[in-house]
């Protein structure tokens, strides 16, 4: 069956980076894309980009261009999400998805990671 | 921030149809791309429960249909249950800025 597994939790310190990784099984990693989604507490879902796990293209949400980098790992069929110069508004589960090939939906989803920005 | 629209919140009493409305532009669900429906539980990673506009995914109980004409789209529950509170999404792909995904603003379902 499809999983993605997400790593731990995170604190981080305001302007520290945070690299949260996204374990793909249960399918061929390389035939889907992977979209990176975030949720502030007690708010809504925000796009943050997405990843083609078959040749790396990217395409970030302009509000985090320069801050966020999406990465794959096609060995060991990883996904990764770095985000750089935190701030407290980036406190945050964040989630990654599979995207479907087809219609573009997000199929499968991740567990979630938390991750804290704080002083 | 959000750019497709749904109203906060609905509620039912078990057994009535409810529906959430999910407003875009012409940019997005009104240049044709598909809508996609996703119910969050408490606590929980979302999880999909429409997609292309009406279609769903092997498992979802088929009291969940959804609808899509002109700028807008919609999610029905009709036969309400307990288990149907959560927090619904629409998302669709929006060719401005670049293209990007876009999700709606979230309803939140209480049944009563």
């Amino acid at each position: 069956q499809v999983q993605l597994v997400q790593s731990g939790a995170e604190v981080k310190k305001p302007g520290a980076s945070v690299k949260v990784s996204c374990k793909a099984s249960g399918y061929t990693f390389t035939s889907y894309g992977i979209s990176w989604v975030r949720q502030a507490p007690g708010q809504g879902l925000e796009w943050m980009g997405w990843i083609s796990a078959y040749n790396g293209n990217t395409n970030y949400a302009q509000k985090l261009q320069g801050r966020v980098t999406m990465t794959t790992d096609t060995s060991t069929s990883t996904a990764y999400m770095e985000l750089r110069s935190l701030r407290s508004d980036d406190t945050a589960v964040y989630y990654c998805a599979r995207v479907a090939v087809v219609s573009g939906s997000f199929d499968y989803w991740g567990q979630g990671t938390l991750v804290t920005v704080s002083s | 921030q959000s750019v497709l629209t749904q109203p906060p919140s609905v509620s039912g009493a078990p057994g009535q149809r409810v529906t959430i409305s999910c407003t875009g532009s012409s940019s997005n669900i009104g240049a044709g791309y598909d809508v996609h429906w996703y119910q969050q539980l408490p606590g929980t990673a979302p999880k999909l429960l429409i997609y292309g506009n009406i279609n769903r995914p092997s498992g979802v109980p088929d009291r969940f249909s959804g609808s899509k004409s002109g700028t807008s789209a919609s999610l029905a529950i009709s036969g309400l249950q307990a288990e149907d509170e959560a927090d619904y999404y629409c998302q669709s792909y929006d060719s401005s800025l670049s293209g990007s995904y876009v999700f709606g603003t979230g309803t939140k379902v209480t049944v009563l």
